[in-house]
């Protein structure tokens, strides 16, 4: 079945760090770019950030630029959001998404990781 | 960036009935425009793409329209599983943006 599983959600405090995993199955992964997309809870979508099929570009919205890094493990089909100094306004669902290039819309979506950034 | 904007951001309507979403772009983005439904509790799901084209396996009473600053998503005959949020998304800049969303609810 082709799909996507993001892991690594929870509680942390503020100024703390989380990373997020994003295993693909079902299809060829290192063909595509994917992206990371969260939702607030009871707000709209927000698209945070993606990564290139090799690796080799990766491109942020301006309000996590610094603070979070993205990452792509080929051989094990995943993807990784390392989140650094989080900040309560990060606290979402995050999901990832397959980024089809060239029209650059997301085709395939994981059900999500919910990320709470409280004290 | 660019800013997407939805109207309504909200409408009741009834099983049978010809929906109309529209989402307007801050600038120009050609027809790089794409459609999403979500339900609650679930992650989005892709309708449209570029424009018009119907993602596959998508229902063909969904469809889009526009171009450049002004898009239109038409449900032709609204059925009980449509009742959801739906969102544009711009794809022309390397940061996408989304419109606010629209929810689509019972009459």
């Amino acid at each position: 079945e082709v799909q996507l599983a993001e892991s690594g959600g929870g509680l942390v405090q503020p100024g703390g760090s989380l990373r997020l995993s994003c295993a693909a199955s079902g299809f060829t992964f290192s063909n595509y770019w994917i992206s990371w997309v969260r939702q607030a809870p009871g707000k709209g979508l927000e698209w945070v950030a993606n990564i290139k099929h090799d690796g080799s570009e990766k491109y942020f919205v301006d309000s996590v630029k610094g603070r979070f890094t993205l990452s792509r493990d080929n051989p094990k089909n995943s993807v990784y959001l390392q989140m650094d100094s989080l900040r309560a306004e990060d606290t979402a669902v995050y999901y990832c998404a397959r980024d089809m290039w060239p029209n650059w819309y997301f085709d395939l979506w994981g059900r999500g990781t919910l990320v709470t950034v409280s004290s | 960036d660019i800013q997407m904007t939805q109207s309504p951001s909200s409408l009741s309507a009834s099983v049978g009935d010809r929906v109309t979403i529209t989402c307007r772009a801050s600038q120009s983005i050609y027809s790089n425009l794409n459609w999403y439904q979500q339900k609650p509790g679930k992650a989005p799901m892709l309708l449209i793409y570029a424009a018009s084209r119907l993602q596959s396996g998508v229902p063909s009473r969904f469809s889009g329209s526009g171009s450049g600053t002004d898009f239109t998503l038409t449900i032709s005959s609204l059925q009980p599983e449509d009742f959801a949020m739906y969102f544009c998304q711009q794809s022309y800049s390397t940061v996408r943006t989304f419109g606010q969303g629209t929810k689509v609810d019972i009459k």
